[in-house]
């Protein structure tokens, strides 16, 4: 089955700096990653996906990349703000027509110091 | 505020106690999944609901039985469990097909004493 490896388990840095967080899979033939954060008390919530046949995917201060060749993708947050502070999720599945099975990374917890 | 409702928020059972969690969706889709999340471990997926017929048993011991009796609900129901199953439960829900969003609910809290 699929296995996805999260780096680092915790990321500090100053408001107003970049915060990458990497993830690497083993299936190549997953085709589908999200990204979730999770604030204290609340489920995960999506905030980007990309999907296979495109290498990089951009949504305000958000950016994600994917490398299919090496099997890794990454999460790029610009202009951090404290409200950034969260645990941050990554997934990937083979999406099938009978429901998106997501095996998810270890999490990374992500501290914005003002 | 959520389009996935949990309840409870929190639940605290004793080892030989029978209790249910419940999932209801607002957003029309017709997949849902029960996953569990420990501390220092990732998300596990347990099961898996595809238009109301179990696609995924993801070997969760059969102490946990779901339940899906419509697209919009969802449930898991617990007897005789462990200590460890303490965890915080998250149930989700996505369109059939494909690699649409899963969307989470809040979780409950089961503490297991």
């Amino acid at each position: 089955g699929e296995n996805v490896e999260q780096h680092p388990s915790t990321l500090s840095v100053q408001e107003g700096d970049s915060a990458v967080i990497k993830c690497t899979y083993s299936d190549s033939a997953s085709n589908y990653f999200p990204w979730y954060k999770q604030e204290l008390g609340k489920g995960p919530q999506l905030i980007i996906d990309i999907r296979s046949n495109v290498g990089e995917k951009k949504d305000q201060r958000i950016a994600v990349t994917l490398n299919k060749t090496a099997k890794h993708f990454s999460l790029h947050i610009t202009e951090t703000q404290p409200e950034d502070s969260a645990v941050y999720f990554c997934a990937a599945s083979r999406a099938k027509a009978a429901g998106n099975k997501l095996t998810f990374g270890g999490g990374t917890r992500v501290l914005v110091k003002p | 505020e959520t389009g996935v409702t949990q309840t409870p928020r929190h639940l605290v059972m004793g080892m030989t106690n029978k209790k249910s969690l419940k999932c209801e969706q607002h957003l029309g889709h017709n997949a849902m999944y029960w996953y569990k999340q420990s501390a220092k471990k990732p998300l596990e997926l347990m099961f898996v609901y595809s238009l109301e017929e179990r696609v995924e048993n993801n070997s969760v011991p059969s102490r946990f039985s779901p339940e899906c009796p419509n697209s919009s609900h969802l449930f898991l129901h617990l007897h005789t469990l462990q200590p460890e199953d303490s965890a915080l439960y998250l149930c989700a829900s996505s369109q059939v097909g494909g690699d649409s969003p899963l969307h989470f609910g809040n979780g409950t809290r089961l503490t297991v004493t």
